[in-house]
């Protein structure tokens, strides 16, 4: 089964920079990768998705790559915002959607 | 879009009881699926809930342990039985359409088994 890594570590930025995560993979490339939000206490949200013939999507600060070589995906937000900070979670999609552990991203005003 | 709901959203548990999660989304979806989630832990997929059959379970998942109905295409039920406290985790429900890769969760249900 796929083995997902996010940035292991939390992610604190300053209001209006650009937070980047990182989801790597390690057996075949999905049909698709997805994005989601979780914040405490709530269930994941979905952002975006992105399918494998995509090298990059967007939606609103959001941006998303996916590069199949590299087995791996970055999630940009830019002009980050303290309404921001959250867990984000990377899912790829075998015949179940796979999820990794996250990253937790706060952003300081 | 769905939207899901969860009762009960926390509860504290003897070890050797059960506990059945009631899920209800507001509309018909055609997937529905339970996960758990350990604190600061991924999601892991128990099973999925299939409608008017037997669920699909996981490796290291089984039904004696998590037995799951779907009576109809908007409601739920998961049960821990005969917990222990290494069940405690938090519980959520989640479902999607046919022709939609987006999943929708509810807020997930708190268990602590004592």
């Amino acid at each position: 089964s796929q083995k997902i890594e996010q940035n292991s570590e939390a992610l604190n930025i300053q209001e209006g920079k650009t937070a980047t995560l990182t989801c790597n993979y390690t057996n075949y490339s999905p049909a698709y990768l997805q994005w989601y939000r979780q914040d405490p206490g709530r269930g994941p949200v979905f952002l975006l998705l992105i399918r494998e013939n995509e090298k990059e999507k967007r939606k609103e600060r959001l941006k998303v790559t996916f590069d199949t070589t590299l087995k791996q995906s970055l999630f940009h937000i830019t002009a980050s915002q303290p309404a921001d900070s959250a867990t984000y979670l990377c899912a790829l999609n075998d015949y179940k959607l796979s999820f990794g552990a996250g990253t937790t991203v706060t952003v300081r005003a | 879009s769905a939207v899901i709901s969860q009762k009960p959203s926390r509860d504290i548990c003897q070890r050797g009881t059960s506990l059945t999660i009631q899920c209800q989304v507001d509309s018909q979806v055609t997937m529905m699926f339970w996960y758990r989630q350990q604190p600061g832990q991924s999601l892991t997929l128990i099973a999925t809930a299939n409608q008017g059959s037997e669920a699909t379970y996981e490796s290291g998942f089984v039904i004696d342990k998590f037995p799951i109905s779907r009576p109809n295409l908007t409601f739920s039920t998961l049960t821990v039985s005969n917990m222990s406290p290494e069940d405690s985790s938090i519980y959520l429900c989640s479902g999607r359409q046919a022709n939609s890769y987006e999943q929708y969760f509810g807020p997930g249900t708190r268990l602590t088994v004592t």
